[in-house]
């Protein structure tokens, strides 16, 4: 059974701190990792993808993919009120279109 | 470029009844996948389509729900008889051919069953 495993949070962060948010997947060949925000009542908006070992920065936004530990990262800087939602992670098999999901993190920011 | 679209963006049905949503991928896309979400809950694939082919419905009930994405028009999902239990958020997702791994979502189809 492939899994996409999240905690669920909520995870609190003040305003203007580093939010952190942790993804472990349990399959080995995984080889493409998805970061998605979902707003209450709105639809999953994809925010970062990454493919290969280390850091990919965006904006205020940093994935981190550790393929040896089976993990992915999502670091949001200067965290703001409006990153308030659920987070969730997505991990794609080589060779395969399937996304295997995570169960979100939610995650809120207190100003 | 338009992106997803989908209808109803909410739909009332009666136990009984039938529902149908509507996708339209965005422009260029021809990979769809339908997704259900219930309330505080994760997202459950249930659907994979290409243009006339439905590529993987092993996350689709067996009784009363269909796919189908046509050469032309939309993408339809169709739930026949609907119960209580069908009431959830229902997402459609295309993805380009050149990354069929990266998708993007519609608004989604809130239904609720009386």
């Amino acid at each position: 059974q492939k899994e996409v495993e999240q905690n669920s949070g909520p995870l609190s962060v003040p305003e203007g701190a580093i939010a952190s948010l942790n993804c472990t997947y349990s399959d080995r060949v995984s080889q493409s990792f998805f970061w998605y925000r979902q707003y209450s009542g709105k639809s999953p908006e994809l925010i970062m993808s990454i493919y290969s070992n280390g850091d990919k920065e965006d904006g205020r936004f940093t994935a981190q993919l550790n393929k040896a530990s089976q993990y992915v990262s999502l670091l949001i800087r200067d965290s703001q009120p409006s990153d308030s939602a659920t987070y969730l992670c997505a991990v794609n098999l080589d060779s395969n279109y399937q996304l295997i999901w995570g169960a979100g993190t939610k995650l809120i920011i207190k100003p | 470029n338009a992106g997803v679209m989908q209808n109803p963006r909410h739909l009332v049905r009666r136990r009984g009844q039938e529902a149908r949503l509507r996708c339209s991928p965005m422009k260029g896309h021809s990979h769809v996948y339908w997704y259900r979400q219930l309330p505080e809950e994760g997202l459950k694939f249930m659907v994979y389509l290409q243009k006339e082919n439905i590529i993987d419905e092993s996350g689709m009930p067996k009784e009363r729900f269909s796919a189908e994405f046509p050469k032309e028009g939309p993408s339809i999902l169709r739930i026949q008889q609907v119960v209580r239990g069908d009431s959830a958020a229902y997402f459609c997702a295309s993805s380009p051919p050149y990354s069929q791994e990266t998708q993007y979502f519609g608004p989604g189809t809130r239904l609720l069953v009386l």
